[in-house]
């Protein structure tokens, strides 16, 4: 079974609004991680958060982690137009670190200008 | 570099036919894994490895065959494709050592079976 779950599965915005996804999973992890997936291309990776930290940034980005609700959030913010994508959470598990990630079903957001 | 290079990118097959989905990386990453995606299931990992001659299941392994002979390569076998192998598939790759624990991606490969 797959280990993060999205939410919500779609998100339509306004260029200039904040765009926030979040991300549930289910075992004891190393850290999450977030991708990005234009539309029938590859995935790219955007950040990284480990388990010991709970807050993180990177240009327009911030990703949260509470890893007592099992829980992770994506902030973008003042999204544009070439943020529309699918965004996926990863998780690598615990006794696991790093060698395969198990990903969730995705959130995809649209940017309309 | 390259990075991560994935063949054919689309491929038609008809039921009971068998092909190997080639992936390769010249970043000297050692672990390198398989996923299909498929609508609204994200992605799913079928196989993956931690070295060369070290392979291990993902979560749908059933129907796929890998080896890792060569850092480089990590093909992976369709045995006998059937329709629910319908998909795309993405390869990718990390380094062992480092705190960064980013995967990079090939393009996918976009395989049908009828």
């Amino acid at each position: 079974s797959q280990q993060g779950e999205e939410d919500p599965q779609a998100l339509s915005i306004q260029e200039g609004e904040n765009a926030t996804m979040n991300c549930s999973y289910k075992t004891s992890i190393n850290n999450l991680q977030w991708y990005r997936q234009n539309s029938g291309r590859g995935l790219v990776h955007l950040i990284l958060i480990r388990s010991n930290e709970r807050e993180k940034h990177s240009g327009r980005l911030r990703v949260t982690l509470d890893t007592s609700k099992k829980s992770s959030s994506l902030l973008i913010t003042a999204s544009r137009a070439a943020d529309t994508a699918s965004y996926f959470c990863a998780t690598a598990k615990l006794n696991q670190a790093g060698t395969a990630l198990i990903f969730g079903k995705g959130t995809t957001l649209s940017v309309s200008s | 570099n390259a990075g991560v290079t994935q063949t054919p990118k689309f491929q038609v097959l008809k039921t009971g036919q068998s092909m190997t989905l080639q992936c390769a990386q010249d970043m000297n990453h050692e672990y390198m894994s398989w996923y299909r995606q498929d609508p609204g299931m994200g992605l799913r990992l079928i196989h993956y490895s931690v070295g060369a001659g070290i392979t291990d299941q993902g979560e749908v392994p059933n129907g796929y065959n890998v080896s890792r002979s060569t850092t480089e390569d990590f093909p992976l076998r369709l045995l006998s494709a059937a329709p629910s192998q319908t998909s795309v598939y993405f390869c990718a790759s990390r380094n062992r050592g480092g705190s960064s624990y980013e995967q990079y991606f090939g393009p996918g490969t976009r395989l049908t079976v009828t």
